[in-house]
């Protein structure tokens, strides 16, 4: 079955220490993204990948880390977590690039105390 | 100026009617434009993409463009309860920047039976 996966679903952390958010695609894509959501505000593009070892900033990339050394793993790194970060996380990939539609992983809810 | 609006919800219907969900853009160079369908709790998932001006249908739905007036919309015909979701509009603003994805905040439709 196609999908992206994504773990944890659930996490409950604490300030500072540093955690990752796994995303793995199985379609080949080229194109991976990972999107917060918090309420009342649709998604919001933290980093994208347009390939193997090409990421970039999207609009709220200040206290995410990524890397995309292989075409199905696209992990999301915080550092060191703040309260600021608790919030629904998606991952999503597209065959080639963001003018294609993007299929997303089931989500992770983080909350960061 | 949000580089994507969506006309503000909550939007009611009652069963069997028409569903208008509107969506303006800021970037007149954007090049394409998807609607998603996300259930409370769940992850996105697309329901119409569309790249040049003019209507696209698929079934009940269906996605207007018009680039002059930089605006998207999607109508539902027939609601059904099951279309009791918010809807995200996204828009990939340039071929230029082809892996920023920007979406709206969402418009919550409830469909009444």
């Amino acid at each position: 079955e196609a999908q992206v996966t994504q773990n944890p679903r659930y996490l409950i952390t604490v300030t500072g220490k540093k955690l990752t958010v796994t995303c793995s695609q199985n379609m080949n894509h080229e194109y991976m993204s990972w999107y917060r959501q918090d309420p009342g505000l649709g998604l919001r593009q933290i980093y994208y990948s347009m390939n193997v070892e090409v990421t970039d900033k999207g609009d709220v990339p200040e206290g995410y880390k990524v890397s995309r050394k292989e075409k199905r793993n696209f992990p999301l790194i915080l550092e060191s977590p703040s309260p600021n970060q608790t919030s629904l996380y998606f991952c999503a990939s597209s065959l080639t690039d963001g003018n294609q539609p993007q299929h997303f992983g089931d989500g992770t809810r983080l909350s960061i105390l | 100026q949000k580089e994507v609006e969506q006309n503000s919800g909550p939007l009611s219907v009652p069963e069997g009617a028409i569903a208008s969900l509107n969506c303006t853009y800021s970037d007149r160079g954007s090049q394409s434009f998807f609607w998603y369908r996300q259930y409370s709790g769940k992850s996105p998932e697309l329901i119409m993409s569309i790249y040049s001006n003019g209507d696209k249908e698929d079934g009940r739905f269906t996605a207007q463009l018009n680039k002059a007036s930089q605006y998207v919309s999607l109508l539902i015909r027939d609601s059904q309860p099951s279309d009791s979701a918010t809807y995200l509009c996204a828009v990939t603003p340039s071929n230029t920047n082809a892996g920023k994805s920007t979406f709206g905040d969402g418009t919550t439709l409830t469909v009444k039976p």
